[in-house]
């Protein structure tokens, strides 16, 4: 039973170029959210999908946005990149059921933005 | 979600039970006490979870207090690989979580 796997592992981009990360999630589970970990800080929450629609959305500008699709893989896009978008971008998944379902994270993407 | 308060930093030795405090006195009764652990460089790892019960699973022990204003992770025999950052998280529903800067756990040989 595979995990979460996003991909790619490692990306470099510069200022103001644009940014598309992947992830599926864990077989069996329907919401994928994403998070975004600056060196030294905790992971901090972008927004979450279900249902193919983004059902809460943390503190991020509109640069951020997203996707799911009908197989509940989803991604990250980040347009207009800035030097502080520079981070581990992190995947989680979990089952849609009531009461707080666990999330399941995945390796991560890593990028930096010269 | 409640907001939680862990130490900074902590030390164990190699083979003792490693105890993490979090204190968690505004959660409310719906929010579960979920706890993770980030080695570094990796995605979080889910450890465990637990509502007002005490729970064990096959990697730790949670004990919440009777009033569920603070709970305590324990891994029974720690070992080097244990060494990584540990995040005490309160919350309710199926939202995103929210992290704090979490204990910094450093097992010594």
């Amino acid at each position: 039973d595979a995990g979460v796997t996003q991909s790619p592992t490692h990306l470099i981009k510069t200022r103001g170029q644009q940014v598309t990360l992947r992830c599926s999630p864990k077989s069996g589970h329907d919401t994928v959210s994403w998070y975004q970990q600056a060196l030294g800080q905790g992971p901090q929450f972008i927004f979450q999908y279900y249902e193919e629609e983004e059902r809460q959305r943390g503190n991020f500008p509109d640069r951020f946005s997203g996707h799911q699709f009908p197989n509940y893989s989803s991604e990250l896009n980040v347009n207009a990149l800035l030097l502080g978008d520079s981070a581990l971008y992190l995947c989680a998944s979990s089952p849609a059921r009531e009461g707080g379902e666990t999330q399941y994270f995945g390796p991560g993407t890593r990028l930096l933005v010269l | 979600d409640a907001k939680t308060t862990q130490p900074t930093s902590m030390d164990c030795a190699e083979g003792r039970a490693a105890n993490l405090p979090c204190n968690h006195s505004t959660i409310s009764g719906n929010e579960y006490v979920y706890w993770y652990r980030q080695i570094h460089s990796q995605g979080p790892q889910y450890i465990i979870h637990g509502l007002k019960n005490n729970e064990t699973n096959e990697m730790a022990s949670l004990i919440i207090t009777e009033d569920r204003k603070s709970s305590t992770l324990i891994l029974p025999h720690a070992t080097l690989r244990d060494t990584a950052v540990y995040y005490c998280i309160a919350r309710g529903g199926a939202d995103g979580l929210t992290f704090g800067k979490g204990t910094h756990l450093i097992i010594q040989p």
